[in-house]
């Protein structure tokens, strides 16, 4: 079961939108609607953003929103703030018979 | 609104164990489902597997099946991992982290563990 693909840096100016895509297959990304994202900045824990392709946890900035179509989903921020400066991960379940979970490579967003 | 605090970093020496605990407040632990991931040094996240206290089943990651057990101790609302015969390469932050039935997500995580392995 290979990682899911993400480009591994993006970066905007602050108040650009800016979109972070995520593949897999069939097996994951395409057959569930079970596709969540996290942020995480040095240091710390992961926090949630996007849970099951398109929904805000509470307290979560509407600026942050989820997508999906086919095999690859996607987060896009919109109105790009210093803040959100991080690495953002995917990770969606899997029907693989070796694991339930499979993450995405991770992708640093730097704010220029 | 839910916390999850684990124990504190550990140094090992290869061939042996180490046993990480994740002990939850601010909710009722025995429906939970606590996973747990790892992060090598400036590397992705791992699933290792999984655990539902209420039901005392237990899911692993094939990489690792063998040699992690995660446990819980619902009078004390704390889930254990323990993994077995270290090598370098298990050098990471191992993290917990809550899920639900139904919920295929992680919210909250813990603070994170970091693990090294090194003779």
């Amino acid at each position: 079961q290979s990682a899911l693909t993400q480009p591994a840096s993006v970066s905007g100016s602050p108040g650009q939108s800016i979109t972070i895509s995520c593949t897999g297959t069939s097996s994951d990304v395409g057959d569930y609607n079970y596709v969540s994202w996290y942020q995480q900045h040095p240091g710390k824990a992961p926090k949630l953003m996007i849970y099951d392709v398109s929904n805000r946890p509470s307290g979560v900035f509407n600026r942050f929103s989820g997508s999906k179509s086919g095999n690859t989903a996607s987060l896009t921020i919109s109105g790009l703030q210093a803040e959100d400066e991080a690495d953002y991960y995917c990770c969606s379940y899997t029907s693989s018979n070796t694991l339930y979970y499979v993450f995405g490579t991770g992708t640093k967003v730097t704010v220029l | 609104q839910v916390q999850l605090v684990q124990s504190g970093a550990e140094v090992k020496k290869p061939g042996s164990s180490v046993k990480v605990s994740c002990k939850a407040s601010g909710g009722t632990f025995s429906t939970y489902i606590i996973s747990w991931v790892r992060q090598a040094p400036g590397q992705g996240f791992e699933w290792m597997g999984r655990i539902i206290p209420i039901l005392g089943v237990t899911n692993y990651a094939q990489k690792f099946q063998g040699r992690v057990t995660i446990t819980a101790d619902k009078s004390t609302s704390t889930a254990y991992m323990e993994l077995s015969s270290l090598r370098s390469e298990d050098t990471a932050v191992y993290y917990c982290a809550r899920g639900d039935r139904g919920a295929w997500y992680f919210d909250p995580w813990g603070q994170g563990t970091l693990v090294t392995v090194s003779s």
